[in-house]
């Protein structure tokens, strides 16, 4: 029962690199999310893909991109990493649409130096 | 935009001792969902409230919906160590196109 997969668990990056973080959930479901986590900022919405071949910008989607591949994965990228990009990053994926409970991936914890 | 805030911050507790969590939106909410993140963890679904005034008890845990469907709480009773971790709740406006929004979180400390 893996539930949602991310890799990276660690990754460090220089200012300016670029990279992707993938997604991956086998519970069929029909929604996934990328959020952020940052000290006494709660859980934050970068994208979200609603459903298979939708994706839209959540509250802090500036300097990054989403691809929804299929329905099993969902990739966020970082095109010119900045230290403001040091984070925590969750993906999660819910049977439909801010509704349900939602299951998070262990999580990707980039710095960026 | 829709706002959920959560009180308090951070609570330290002794084995034993009751605690509660609240949440306050700044507008009329759908549903409302809770989650614990262990230290280092990730956050895991608790459950889910829909109804105005809905109570709902996991062992020791109690969930409320307020009447208006604009406010939450969690109570535990008698906590214990594995109580520890950060509660958020996470609440979805009326429109059919809202988004969840997480609160901030209360971070639980219980001691022996």
């Amino acid at each position: 029962n893996a539930g949602v997969t991310q890799t990276p668990k660690f990754q460090v990056l220089k200012t300016g690199q670029s990279m992707t973080l993938q997604c991956a959930q086998d519970m069929n479901h029909n929604s996934m999310y990328w959020y952020r986590q940052d000290p006494g900022m709660g859980l934050r919405l970068i994208y979200y893909s609603a459903s298979e071949g939708t994706t839209d910008k959540g509250e802090v989607p500036n300097g990054y991109n989403v691809s929804r591949l299929n329905k099993r994965e969902f990739s966020l990228r970082l095109e010119s990493a900045a230290p403001s990009q040091t984070s925590v990053y969750f993906c999660a994926s819910s049977e439909a649409f801010a509704n349900y409970g939602y299951t998070f991936g262990s999580g990707t914890r980039l710095t960026v130096v | 935009g829709q706002q959920v805030m959560q009180i308090p911050q951070y609570q330290h507790v002794q084995e034993g001792e009751d605690f509660t969590t609240y949440c306050n939106s700044s507008t009329t909410l759908s549903n409302i969902q809770w989650y614990k993140q262990r230290p280092g963890g990730h956050p895991v679904f608790l459950i889910q409230l829909v109804k105005s005034g809905e109570v709902k008890k996991q062992k020791r845990l109690t969930f409320q919906f307020g009447e208006a469907k604009k406010n939450s709480s969690l109570h535990i009773t008698a906590t214990q160590t594995t109580d520890v971790g950060t509660y958020f709740c996470a609440g979805r406006g009326t429109g059919t196109a809202s988004k969840l929004t997480f609160g901030t979180g209360t971070r639980l400390q219980v001691t022996l």
